[in-house]
């Protein structure tokens, strides 16, 4: 199985700030690579999709991008609705096994 | 609108079974893979489990394997997780989420239902 690792775990972050998250795969997924969104108590959300295409009504200020190995999730102008828990996803081969989640707390 | 709804969560003894369900509406079910995730308690997602359209060639976690399996019935418009010798570590939300095409290779799981939890404990 693939086994993906984000980092960092968790981060604070204040309302405005440039945001990063990696995501980084055993082996190649080629630009198979998805994140996910998910609030307390709520769903997983579909936010981008491989790699860099945005879910429809996902605001612009998310942004994804990578290949191969390596993956990053930026949020540019963190909003006050932002502060969730941020999962990757391989989608290159079954199972589609997850990263481990990056919680975003405010500062 | 598409919706999943989940139901048929509850609490079950080590070795029992369980069969939840997904009932699906506002789109053509049949022309959709379905799968199921979990998220045991304060932890990540885990993909358990996943099936095309048209009900062949379901795949599995390595951690569910042997005991649970996937169905549909496409004239009722759902999905069903029928999970036994169930474990405590299978405690979970377990979510019903649709892949964006027919076939399980689609590389995203575009829409989520809200979760039914399952507890395993005597």
């Amino acid at each position: 199985d693939i086994r993906m690792t984000q980092s960092p775990s968790s981060l604070s972050a204040s309302v405005g700030d440039r945001v990063s998250i990696t995501c980084r795969a055993s082996q190649s997924i080629d630009i198979y690579l998805n994140w996910y969104q998910q609030k307390p108590g709520g769903a997983p959300k579909l936010l981008i999709y491989t790699t860099s295409n945005l879910q429809s009504g996902v605001p612009s200020r998310f942004s994804g991008s990578g290949s191969g190995t390596d993956f990053t999730l930026t949020i540019s102008g963190l909003q006050p609705e932002d502060f969730a828990t941020y999962y990757c996803q391989q989608s290159f081969s079954t199972p589609r096994t997850f990263g481990q989640g990056t919680k975003v707390e405010i500062k | 609108e598409v919706q999943l709804l989940e139901s048929g969560g509850g609490l079950v003894q080590p070795g029992g079974s369980l069969r939840v369900s997904c009932a699906a509406s506002g789109f053509t079910f049949s022309d959709y893979a379905m799968s199921w995730v979990r998220q045991a308690p304060g932890k990540g997602l885990e993909w358990v489990s996943g099936i095309s359209g048209g009900g062949g060639t379901p795949f599995y976690a390595d951690s569910v394997k042997g005991r649970f399996t996937i169905s549909r019935d496409n004239s009722k418009n759902t999905l069903y997780l029928q999970m036994n010798s169930l474990r405590a570590e299978d405690t979970a939300i377990y979510y019903c989420a649709r892949y964006d095409c027919s076939t399980t290779s689609c590389p995203k799981l575009d829409y989520w239902g809200q979760g039914t939890l399952v507890t395993v404990s005597s």
